[in-house]
């Protein structure tokens, strides 16, 4: 099947220290999707991009789809403790979506 | 909201077993799908449905079946349970038509074959 890369695969950061982490395919998506995953949890969604070059945010996350619609970019400003997680690209080349791997984040006080 | 709910959190099962994992979605959603969930092989696609009594292969079928009898819920099936199918399993859904709209998560069931 399709592979995505992640990275990083875990990012270890500071309390208040902005987060940067990226995903990459082969192929072109028409869709890209940014999840986070809370231990024992459910994946919840975060944010949806549907254009290239589209920017898109949802309070101190921000993610772009990227013009070449090969990757997708998702930031977190000012981190704080409950951004503790385990965060997911996914993406629709049309056909399934694919999931990357995965970017742990440990925030630390 | 939309609502995703998986029967289990937590289950254990012998090998040789039959087992099933029961999923039901309360927003009418039209796509179901289920996934495993492994440490660093991310979330990979078993089986999904695009409509009742549908179903197609993802990219690990094998040692699964599924059953969608109706809209809101689809079960997945382990035929004779082995050690290697001890994983998270989650099951999503989501809208319509449009196939890449957002997939929506239930809370997991962590499955255990002994």
């Amino acid at each position: 099947g399709q592979q995505l890369n992640q990275s990083p695969q875990s990012m270890f950061i500071q309390e208040g220290e902005d987060v940067s982490m990226n995903c990459t395919s082969s192929s072109i998506f028409n869709t890209w999707l940014w999840y986070k995953q809370d231990p024992g949890e459910g994946p919840v969604l975060l944010i949806a991009l549907y254009k290239a070059g589209e920017l898109t945010s949802n309070g101190r996350l921000t993610a772009q789809f990227g013009i070449t619609r090969k990757d997708s970019f998702l930031n977190i400003s000012a981190s704080i403790p409950s951004d503790v997680g385990i965060y997911f690209c996914a993406g629709h080349p049309p056909g399934q979506f694919y999931f990357g791997t995965g970017t742990s984040l440990t925030v630390i006080p | 909201d939309v609502k995703v709910t998986q029967s289990s959190r937590y289950l254990v099962k012998r090998t040789g077993e039959k087992v099933f994992l029961e999923c039901v979605q309360d927003m009418d959603h039209e796509n179901m799908f289920w996934y495993r969930q492994d440490p660093g092989l991310g979330l990979r696609l078993i089986y999904f449905s695009y409509d009742v009594k549908m179903k197609e292969k993802g990219d690990i079928p094998e040692g699964y079946s599924v059953s969608r009898e109706k809209k809101e819920r689809f079960s997945l099936i382990l035929e004779s349970a082995s050690t290697n199918q001890t994983s998270m399993y989650l099951c999503a859904s989501g809208k319509g038509a449009h196939r890449n709209q957002p997939q929506h998560f239930g809370d997991g069931t962590r499955l255990s074959i002994l």
